[in-house]
């Protein structure tokens, strides 16, 4: 079947602008997650999506990084007022459940995106 | 704070040899996960490991978990040029969100 898909694959931007980056995560997945992969930092988690509970937020690393995710599918992760530091690779990834015994909420990653910030 | 540690950080070696890749974590959790990726690619899962001494193995890889030492392996039988990628370990905690915190990861070259 259809893994996670991301777009778009490749972003180039100026420093300033906003970028919004999309998820489609495996359909029946309920939870939804973004991570970022830098040089500097390795891979960070940004935010988690579980159903219609409230989305955790605690790894975004400013206030100019938010997400939303419509109809308990798609995903957006919205950069305002990109900077150099926020040059990275974003990866989305999906499982069909934060707790339970089964299947133990394996996360299944997206391609990525690659963002570019001039 | 979780932190997850894993040793070496890169690695070179032959094929057909054996190596084993270690991953550290820092407080209680017993789900733990080993993807591998390639230059340029996303995360493939390749082992998760649910339970004190689970031993998991696929083809040429075996992982396994002791939640006593938080620590797993990931060990390298006979070693193909095919292995060579970045392989990481990820702990989730075992209450909260499932927000993987991912180890450094290790770059392995095996050389023909």
């Amino acid at each position: 079947g259809a893994g996670v898909s991301q777009s778009p694959s490749n972003k180039v931007t100026e420093k300033g602008k906003d970028v919004e980056l999309r998820c489609d995560p495996i359909s029946g997945h309920t939870a939804l997650y973004w991570y970022r992969q830098s040089l500097g930092q390795g891979l960070e988690f940004l935010i988690y999506f579980q159903g219609n509970s409230a989305p955790d937020k605690s790894g975004l690393p400013s206030d100019r990084f938010s997400a939303e995710r419509t109809g308990g599918s798609v995903s957006t992760l919205t950069i305002q007022r990109t900077q150099q530091e926020d040059s990275a690779v974003y990866l989305c990834a999906s499982s069909l459940s934060s707790v339970g015994l089964a299947p133990k909420g394996e996360q299944f990653f997206g391609p990525g995106t690659r963002l570019t910030v001039l | 704070e979780l932190k997850v540690e894993q040793n070496p950080l890169f690695l070179s070696m032959q094929e057909g040899k054996n190596y084993t890749i270690y991953c550290n974590y820092s407080t209680t959790s017993d789900r733990l996960y080993w993807y591998r990726q390639d230059p340029g690619k996303s995360l493939e899962s390749l082992f998760v490991l649910l339970s004190n001494g689970a031993v998991k193995q696929e083809g040429r890889l075996m992982a396994s978990l002791d939640t006593k030492a938080r620590l797993s392996t990931l060990h390298i039988t006979a070693a193909v040029h095919d292995l060579s990628a970045t392989y990481f370990c990820a702990v989730d905690l075992i209450q909260g969100a499932q927000k993987l915190v991912f180890g450094q990861g290790t770059r392995l070259t095996i050389n023909p």
